[in-house]
């Protein structure tokens, strides 16, 4: 029930772009997405409800494809405070309690 | 002060004692989670609480407890510590749907 998250880790210099992918087994009713920094909390970045919009936060940006039951987190131009642990959240079912994927962990190098 | 605030911040204990963490959060939300995560798991859900009365048990509840003292507090108890309850637990809470969660800063136990 665990959403599938890949890569598992991204190396990044400043400047490039990466995309992280949220696989689900079930259907998707909304998808969250954090970021965490070593040694810190999760701190939310956004969230893509059914039938909404691609939404943006910086230069990072994401997607929801109800279809293929996937999330896509897209960094672009990428800097230096992007680094840290990503991870998509999913609700189960309609509900509102959030299931983790494993992360994908993104480091931006100068 | 921080939106969530766990306590303490470390903790060390003993394999067999009862450990209670503490959560309190001043965003006025009902619904409060409790999550372990332990490194290349990502986040795992103990237990959660979407008002005061209404407690319900994630996927690891085993070996832990919760208390939803009020609508701002929620602690997690380990009734007899074991050390792979070693691990970083975070309180998160929200507001509605369409609502990120807000995680507090975490607390890091370590069970010898």
């Amino acid at each position: 029930q665990q959403p599938v998250q890949s890569p598992q880790a991204v190396i990044l210099r400043e400047g490039e772009d990466a995309v992280i992918n949220c696989s689900s087994s079930k259907a998707l009713y909304s998808v969250h997405w954090y970021r965490q920094k070593h040694g810190e909390a999760p701190v939310f970045l956004m969230i893509l409800l059914k039938g909404g919009e691609q939404k943006g936060h910086d230069k990072i940006s994401a997607s929801f494809n109800e279809k293929k039951q996937q999330s896509s987190l897209y960094l672009t131009a990428s800097q230096l405070s992007y680094s840290g642990t990503y991870f998509c959240g999913l609700p189960y079912l309609n509900d509102y309690k959030l299931s983790f994927g494993a992360g994908t962990t993104v480091t931006v190098r100068a | 002060d921080a939106d969530v605030t766990q306590t303490p911040r470390n903790r060390i204990t003993k394999t067999g004692k009862r450990i209670m963490l503490e959560c309190s959060q001043t965003k006025g939300h009902d619904r409060m989670y409790w999550y372990r995560q332990d490194p290349g798991l990502g986040l795992q859900l103990i237990y959660y609480s979407f008002d005061v009365k209404d407690i319900n048990k994630g996927e690891i509840s085993d070996g832990y407890s919760v208390s939803r003292q009020a609508q701002a507090k929620f602690s997690l108890s380990l009734e007899s510590a074991i050390p792979n309850q070693t691990a970083l637990y975070f309180c998160a809470t929200s507001g509605g749907y369409g609502d990120g969660y807000t995680f507090g800063s975490g607390t890091r136990l370590t069970v010898v």
